[in-house]
C-alpha cells in the first residue's frame, strides 16, 4: 500500500516549456487534489476532482490544467511554464467514505523550478 | 469562504518545555479542523483532526488541540517537546458535511526546538 505517489520528484523547466505532473493513489478514494506550496504562503488549492470524470477550479487555477484519468490517477499540466510557477506541488486524496474519517492524505511532492 | 490565521510564523522553544501553536479560523458555515506537520523536504502528515464531538482532540506524537467555537480557535499544544518535533506545522479547515472542497491552510508555523 503505497498511499499517494507523485512523479517526478524534481524538475527544472525553461520558460515556455510544458510538462505534466503525475499523481496516483491506491486507497480507492473518490476525491483528489492538487496544491502548490510557496514560502510563507502555506498550501493553496489549484484544482480538485470530487470523483472520476469531474474537475473543479480551486483558489489558484490560472496557468494549469488537470485530467482525472481514472479513479486512481489525477495529473496536473503546465502548458507554458512561467517563473511564477516555481513551487512545490503536492497531490492529495481524500477519504470521505466513512463517518469520522474525513482526511486528506498527501504525496511526497514535486519540486519544480522554472528558469 | 474560509480563512485560517496562524499567528506566529516561528516559535522557538527549549527542549522538554511546553509549546502552544495558535490557530484561528473564519467561516460562515460549520467546518472541520486539522493540524498537519511537515518535516524538512517531506510531504504533510496528519497530526490530529476535529470533526465533531469532544472539543479536546488527541493526536500522534503527544500533541493535542482544543476546538473553541466561541473563540474560533484550534490551538495545538504539547506538554514537553523533543528535538524531533522541529518541523513546520499547518492548521487547515474544510467545510463540514461531506463536500469535496479542498482544505484551506494557514501560512504555517515553524517550530524550532533549542537544546
Amino acid at each position: 500500500n503505497a498511499g499517494v505517489t507523485q512523479t517526478p520528484k524534481f524538475q527544472v523547466l525553461k520558460t515556455g516549456q510544458s510538462m505534466t505532473l503525475q499523481c496516483a493513489q491506491d486507497m480507492n478514494h473518490n476525491s483528489m487534489y492538487w496544491y502548490r506550496q510557496d514560502p510563507g504562503m502555506g498550501l493553496r488549492l489549484i484544482y480538485y476532482s470530487a470523483s472520476e470524470g469531474t474537475t473543479d477550479k480551486g483558489e489558484v487555477p490560472n496557468g494549469y490544467n488537470v485530467s482525472r484519468l481514472n479513479k486512481r490517477e489525477f495529473s496536473l499540466r503546465l502548458e507554458s511554464a512561467a517563473p511564477s510557477q516555481t513551487s512545490v506541488y503536492f497531490c492529495a486524496s481524500r477519504d470521505r467514505g466513512r463517518s469520522g474519517t474525513d482526511t486528506q492524505y498527501f504525496g511526497p511532492g514535486t519540486r519544480l523550478t522554472v528558469l | 469562504a474560509q480563512s485560517v490565521t496562524q499567528l506566529d510564523s516561528q516559535v522557538p522553544v527549549f527542549e522538554e518545555a511546553p509549546v502552544e501553536l495558535r490557530c484561528n479560523y473564519s467561516s460562515s458555515v460549520s467546518v472541520y479542523l486539522f493540524w498537519y506537520v511537515q518535516y524538512p523536504n517531506q510531504g504533510l502528515q496528519l497530526l490530529l483532526k476535529y470533526l465533531s464531538g469532544s472539543t479536546l482532540v488527541k493526536g500522534i506524537n503527544g500533541f493535542e488541540a482544543e476546538f473553541n467555537k466561541s473563540q474560533t480557535s484550534f490551538h495545538l499544544r504539547k506538554p514537553s517537546v523533543h528535538i524531533s518535533d522541529t518541523a513546520e506545522y499547518f492548521c487547515a479547515v474544510s467545510v463540514s458535511g461531506g463536500g469535496a472542497d479542498g482544505l484551506t491552510f494557514g501560512k504555517g508555523t515553524h517550530l524550532i526546538i533549542q537544546p
